[in-house]
């Protein structure tokens, strides 16, 4: 297997641009969840997904982030416009059969908004 | 806040020594999990614990966890320079909510070679 797939590794872009992250979970796993982690916040849960649909997205910091799953396979976190402030490393996890069990992360994209 | 934290923040160890990470949360858990992850890579999972569950191996990882004094314990033992990584406890309340699974700040680890 090959995991949770995640692209672009590195973004770098300027404010105001529009950054789209993409993520592959892992075949299978009915739950998705993106995350963001900076050193001063640590690492905070955005929005998760059970079966393709959006559960909580109590953790998107503004309405200028959004999150779509089309199919179980895909999964898009996008900020428009972006701001410096958004700087920061975002991983998807994938987990299967329950919401507090184990998490598979992926390798994460780290964004620079310049 | 259901959120454990990491004691201490930043560990430094020579190979072979064993490492000692603790994690202290608030509320009663369904189940307490470690995390590893290397410089500029996503989180491993390493073991998970119920909360009816006092110690747990996994090859040179002992866990142990403490309901009644809210804590749990990541023993590496016989370190390697390949162990150094952040690790994060992360806790899970007993809603079942897949939002209630918070993770802490972390303990940094290096093992010097």
């Amino acid at each position: 297997d090959a995991g949770v797939i995640q692209s672009p590794r590195h973004e770098v872009t300027e404010m105001g641009q529009e950054v789209t992250l993409r993520c592959k979970p892992i075949s299978g796993h009915d739950y998705l969840f993106w995350y963001r982690q900076t050193m001063m916040r640590g690492l905070e849960l955005l929005i998760y997904f059970n079966n393709n649909v959006p559960i909580d997205d109590s953790g998107m910091p503004e309405d200028r982030f959004s999150a779509k799953m089309p199919n179980a396979s895909f999964s898009t976190l996008k900020i428009q416009p972006s701001e410096p402030r958004d700087s920061a490393v975002y991983f998807c996890a994938s987990s299967l059969g329950g919401g507090v069990g184990q998490r598979f992360f992926g390798s994460g994209t780290q964004l620079s908004v310049l | 806040s259901q959120q454990g934290e990491e004691d201490p923040q930043a560990l430094s160890i020579q190979e072979g020594e064993n490492a000692t990470m603790n994690c202290s949360y608030k509320t009663s858990i369904n189940n307490l999990q470690w995390y590893r992850q290397n410089s500029g890579r996503g989180l491993v999972h390493l073991i998970l614990i119920r909360s009816n569950e006092r110690e747990k191996h996994s090859g040179r990882l002992r866990v142990t966890l403490d309901t009644s004094k809210k804590s749990s314990s990541l023993l590496i033992t016989a370190s390697r320079a390949a162990d150094t990584a952040s690790y994060f406890c992360a806790t899970a309340g007993l809603s079942g909510s897949a939002r209630q699974l918070t993770f802490g700040s972390g303990t940094q680890l290096t093992v010097l070679p």
